[in-house]
């Protein structure tokens, strides 16, 4: 699976939007890109996942660069409850064998009032 | 659906002690795995298994065991605690075609 870079942390402002960024510059061709948070304490929670379109649910956004190279999730009105530490991870949607996430450090995101 | 649960929440053991770590999931998902996170790291893939019966090595494999002899539980195994392995233990399970993986809540493991 290929690496991704993210910053250590960021803060946001409260009902402002959050703009977490990832690189994954060796990203091939049949990797997805996955978006999970981890809020202190407790385990991970999905997101959002995309492969080149831009992706929208109602939890976040997704947007993907053209060449796929970077992606920036956007959480469009952040509350204190958004604050976490949020992993980027890219893998094949495959169902073989050890298809497992591999986490990263991520980015923690502080939600300020 | 209580999803994927755990115990026990915390655990405190002596160096050489052995202890199991509990996992269930009642979502029928035939992929189950075991994480473990350090302070202020990721996570990191232990063990997992993609069926009843079948169980691979992860990332991190050495001092724990497994075995999944039904979908719904996946224990996980420490048969001689050592400090080292002091850390958070999350389970998680999702369907063999599914694209989202499904926590518990974690084990906060001490070993002295």
């Amino acid at each position: 699976d290929a690496k991704t870079t993210q910053p250590p942390s960021m803060d946001c402002a409260e009902g402002r939007a959050a703009n977490l960024p990832c690189n994954h510059s060796t990203i091939s061709g049949n990797e997805y890109v996955y978006w999970y948070r981890q809020i202190h304490s407790q385990g991970p929670q999905y997101i959002i996942h995309g492969l080149k379109n831009n992706e929208t649910n109602e939890m976040a956004s997704l947007i993907i660069t053209e060449d796929r190279k970077s992606s920036t999730l956007i959480l469009p009105h952040a509350t204190l409850r958004d604050t976490a530490v949020y992993y980027c991870i890219v893998r094949t949607l495959n169902n073989n064998a050890g298809n497992m996430l591999t986490f990263g450090g991520g980015t923690r995101l502080m939600v300020k009032p | 659906n209580a999803g994927v649960t755990q115990t026990p929440k915390f655990q405190v053991l002596k160096t050489g002690q052995s202890m199991t770590l509990q996992c269930a999931q009642d979502m029928n998902h035939e992929y189950m795995s075991w994480y473990r996170q350090d302070p202020g790291m990721g996570l990191r893939l232990i063990h997992y298994s993609v069926g009843a019966g079948i169980t691979d090595q992860g990332e991190v494999p050495n001092g724990y065991n497994v075995s999944r002899s039904t979908t719904e539980d996946f224990p996980l195994r420490l048969l001689s605690a050592a400090p080292s392995q002091t850390s958070v233990y999350f389970c998680a399970s999702r369907e063999r075609f599914g694209e989202t993986q499904y926590f518990g809540p974690g084990t906060r493991l001490l070993v002295l």
